[in-house]
């Protein structure tokens, strides 16, 4: 069983959905929680990172955490054609020179 | 945030030869750079995470006979494909950690495509 899981879709939507992006994961020492969002052919970027179950709210970008269900999810409002790249989930489990452990990427596509 | 540049940006090479790819750390000091290899369509794999001033860790089924990493400075690592074969051909991304507040952020270059003929 692979430690964090998600869906590698590909996901199309258009233009304004609300677009839900999910990872779980079975590790209990996972901590912190990251998405990155990676366009084709460059390196990933951080969208957002959170340590604490709840949400955290960065404009249209909201990440979710339960800690109790080991489940993280990813929400963005009013999707934008420029939101249309493969999003990771990542985590880690300490704080100094912490290794990430990716989910597998979800494509996502957002139609004008 | 932080900014990595890696260099070369792609690269064909010849099989048998080898590549060296650099990773540096622009406007910060990294104590630590990980090296990943993605394949089309497929997250990252952790190859190796490199410390400034000593040997890099491998991740198992990583040859770090044939994946040289050197981390010779706080802002500069090194990682060399030895005599590269194709199946070598990868995206190769390596990424540089700052201390925030909470945790160790990691900021990704913009990678370097390998194909070897």
């Amino acid at each position: 069983q692979k430690e964090v899981e998600q869906d590698p879709g590909p996901l199309s939507v258009p233009e304004g959905a609300i677009v839900s992006l999910n990872c779980t994961y079975s590790n209990s020492a996972f901590q912190y929680f990251m998405w990155y969002r990676q366009y084709s052919r460059k390196g990933p970027e951080l969208l957002m990172y959170t340590y604490s179950s709840g949400n955290k709210e960065d404009g249209r970008f909201t990440a979710q955490v339960d800690k109790s269900s080991k489940y993280i999810s990813l929400f963005i409002r009013d999707s934008q054609p420029s939101d249309s790249a493969t999003y990771l989930c990542a985590m880690s489990g300490k704080t100094s020179g912490s290794r990430l452990t990716f989910g597998e990427g979800t494509q996502l596509t957002v139609n004008p | 945030g932080a900014v990595v540049s890696q260099h070369p940006s792609w690269v064909i090479c010849k099989s048998g030869t080898s590549v060296k790819i650099e990773c540096r750390s622009l406007d910060f000091q990294a104590t630590t750079m990980f090296w990943y290899r993605q394949f089309p369509k497929q997250s990252l794999m952790l190859m190796a995470t490199s410390n400034e001033g000593s040997k890099a860790t491998y991740e198992q089924g990583v040859e770090k006979d044939k994946f040289l990493i050197n981390h010779a400075s706080l802002t500069l690592s090194t990682l060399t494909v030895t005599s590269a074969h194709p199946e070598d051909s990868s995206f190769y991304i390596c990424s540089a950690g700052e201390r925030d507040i909470y945790i160790d952020e990691q900021f990704f270059g913009p990678g370097t495509r390998l194909t070897v003929l």
